[in-house]
């Protein structure tokens, strides 16, 4: 089945450290999403990208980059994370098409990320 | 920039009752309003989503009502279930960077008793 990957599960790293959130798919989709997910305040918007040459800023873009290195690739990084960013971390896709921009988003399975 | 706002946070219903959560958003040009069901330790997934030309839509259990005019959408799920009990986010379409993508609410946990 086609999916949405995402590596690694979960990460356990001390403050300043660089971080990477991999995500992959195999749907086909040239749109992608990272979201972050804390209890009471839901998914939040990181960034977004069209394709590999249209990356932008979602809701809560500081202290994160992004990186699109092929359609099916999307990478999260914290440059030097700090306890705050302790979160679920979920990437999702959506196909291009459907009405202005809309239609089911794919999650893939998340990524746990503790900074102590 | 637009605002989500969900309610209630947490939500108990006895097996077979009716479940109703609420959203209100603030940009009147949004069109979109899906919402995605969380189990436990799952991905969010898709369950019903309704567009700003349509008043309301119904799939089995789950209906969704929309009212434009006060900015306002509903999840209606009747005869619960167990397998109902999980954490309900709604959304709505807002303008981020170059287009228009989803702002979340804060999610709704169901519980369906026994």
């Amino acid at each position: 089945d086609a999916d949405v990957t995402q590596t690694p599960r979960n990460r356990i790293t001390k403050t300043g450290k660089r971080i990477m959130l991999e995500c992959s798919q195999t749907k086909g989709h040239d749109r992608m999403y990272w979201y972050r997910q804390d209890p009471g305040l839901g998914l939040r918007l990181i960034y977004y990208s069209f394709d590999v040459k249209d990356i932008n800023k979602g809701e809560i873009s500081d202290g994160y980059s992004v990186s699109r290195q092929a359609q099916a690739k999307f990478s999260l990084s914290l440059e030097s994370a700090i306890p705050n960013q302790t979160a679920l971390y979920f990437c999702a896709t959506r196909s291009w098409g459907g009405y202005a921009n809309t239609g089911e988003l794919f999650f893939g399975e998340g990524s746990r990320l503790t900074v102590l | 920039g637009e605002n989500v706002e969900q309610h209630p946070s947490t939500l108990s219903v006895q097996e077979g009752d009716s479940a109703v959560i609420k959203c209100t958003y603030s940009d009147s040009a949004s069109n979109y309003f899906p919402w995605y069901k969380q189990e436990l330790g799952k991905r969010p997934q898709l369950i019903i989503d309704i567009r700003s030309n349509v008043g309301e839509k119904k799939d089995q259990r789950i209906a969704v009502t929309l009212n434009k005019t006060a900015k306002h959408f509903s999840l209606h799920i009747t005869e619960t279930q167990p397998e109902d009990s999980a954490v309900y986010f709604c959304a709505a379409h807002q303008k981020w960077g170059s287009a228009r993508q989803l702002t979340f609410g804060s999610g709704t946990q169901l519980t369906v008793l026994p």
